[in-house]
């Protein structure tokens, strides 16, 4: 079956840095998206990566290695309102979107 | 960018009754749609994949009579919740791309049926 795996939930400090792993198992691989989600809001893109290596965007950056089946986000100099649920999910050979249940990041002051 | 709305963003009704939530694309062509289902604290959940012009496909254990899918032009998709019951309370969301894209969402809509 397709899986993807993240953390449940993860604590950091503002300021700090922070890493959110992603391990996939899927029928196919065309992309691996990163997608940020506040309570009772539609997700929101953050990063896509279909190639091995580090894509870089502001203070957030996605890795991809699709020998391993592993992709992390890594968001820098956290704020408070980056609390939130983050989603990674990749899309399988007939394109349709695998989702990860997401991680729960808490930024505490 | 693409632009993906959903109406209404809230809506609470009565057990028994029906409701019907509206997903437009509104700066591109989307033949396909998909809906999603979230409870609480719990990831998306896709229900069915809506295709312009032919029948949805519904994923494993979502009843297809209960949740009628419409998706007559290559702009607006249709979900109806049919006979809803308090269980069908949850956050439903749209999304669609253009081929090899990201998804981009609908604003999401809270179904709370009391």
């Amino acid at each position: 079956g397709q899986n993807i795996d993240q953390p449940t939930e993860m604590t950091a400090t503002e300021g700090a840095i922070v890493q959110i792993n992603c391990t996939y198992q899927t029928s196919g691989f065309n992309g691996l998206f990163w997608y940020q989600q506040h309570a009772g809001e539609a997700p929101t893109f953050l990063s896509y990566n279909v190639l091995d290596g580090l894509e870089e965007k502001g203070r957030f950056s996605s890795f991809l290695s699709r020998s391993k089946g592993y992709s992390y986000l890594l968001l820098k100099e956290l704020q408070m309102k980056d609390s939130a649920s983050y989603l990674c999910a990749v899309k399988d050979s007939n394109y349709q979107l695998i989702w990860g249940a997401g991680t729960k990041l808490i930024i505490k002051p | 960018g693409a632009v993906v709305s959903q109406h209404p963003s809230r809506v609470i009704c009565k057990s028994g009754t029906s409701v019907k939530i509206e997903c437009r694309s509104l700066d591109f062509q989307a033949t396909t749609m998909f809906w999603y289902r979230q409870f609480p604290k719990q990831s998306l959940m896709l229900m069915a994949t809506s295709n312009e012009g032919s029948k949805a496909t519904y994923e494993q254990g979502v009843e297809k009579d209960k949740f009628l899918i419409n998706h007559a032009s290559l702009t607006l998709s249709t979900l109806t919740v049919t006979s809803a019951h308090p269980e069908d309370s949850s956050f439903y969301i749209c999304s669609s791309s253009r081929s090899n894209t990201e998804a981009f969402f609908g604003q999401g809509t809270r179904l709370t049926v009391v």
